[in-house]
């Protein structure tokens, strides 16, 4: 099982429309969680970070984090052509000797207008 | 403008021809990182390093290096390329440790070893 997994896509959203992305991750002690947005041949950029159980929104955004069910998602609302992107899940993950940041393999998604 | 500096851009080399690909961040960070992207992998940390003179091994440090004697520079070294590392590579900082607010990243530099 690897440490944090997404769904690798293409998702496919109608502009206007809501965009689900989702995250799993194996380490139920991990504290700190990312979403970061990569545009094609572009480096990742940082969009919502999320600490605590519940709910976050910034803008047009929501994350949305449950510990029990190691389960992080991202909300987009009003979807616009230009958040089409790849997006890219980051959790804090323990190691042999310190804690580390580990990426998923990043969800594809389009947003047809 | 706080960033990330990374050089060269794009870069093809030849299987055994030392390279280092050069990155420097000026907003004062003291948590620097390299990774790698490849289709399906995601990004996978190489080496990191939390101080001057302080660098530790990622996931796959194999057939690198680096170092850090200055806080702003943090090159990555390839003494001897081969083509497994053809990839695409990121530098990136951090105010805290391991990235845990969040990393700068770099603009990336495709590197092609034939």
């Amino acid at each position: 099982q690897k440490e944090v997994e997404q769904n690798s896509g293409p998702l496919s959203v109608p502009e206007g429309a809501i965009a689900s992305l989702n995250c799993t991750y194996s380490d139920r002690v991990s504290q700190s969680f990312f979403w970061y947005r990569q545009y094609s041949g572009k480096s990742p950029e940082l969009i919502m970070s999320i600490y605590s159980n519940g709910d976050k929104e910034d803008g047009r955004f929501t994350a949305q984090l449950n510990k029990a069910s190691q389960y992080v998602s991202l909300l987009i609302r009003d979807s616009q052509p230009s958040d089409s992107a790849t997006y890219l899940c980051a959790v804090n993950i323990r190691g042999s000797s310190a804690s580390k940041i580990i990426f998923g393999s990043g969800t594809r998604l389009s947003i047809r207008p | 403008e706080a960033q990330v500096t990374q050089n060269p851009r794009y870069l093809i080399t030849v299987t055994g021809k030392k390279l280092t690909v050069t990155c420097s961040q000026n907003m004062n960070h003291e948590y620097m990182s390299w990774y790698r992207q490849d289709p399906g992998l995601g990004l996978r940390q190489i080496y990191y390093s939390m101080n001057v003179e302080v660098t530790d091994k990622g996931d796959v440090p194999e057939g690198y290096k680096v170092s850090r004697k200055e806080k702003r520079n943090f090159p990555l070294i390839l003494e001897s390329p081969s083509p497994n590392q053809t990839s695409l590579y990121f530098c990136a900082s951090s105010l805290y440790p391991l990235g845990e607010y969040g990393y700068t990243f770099g603009s990336g530099t495709r590197l092609t070893v034939v």
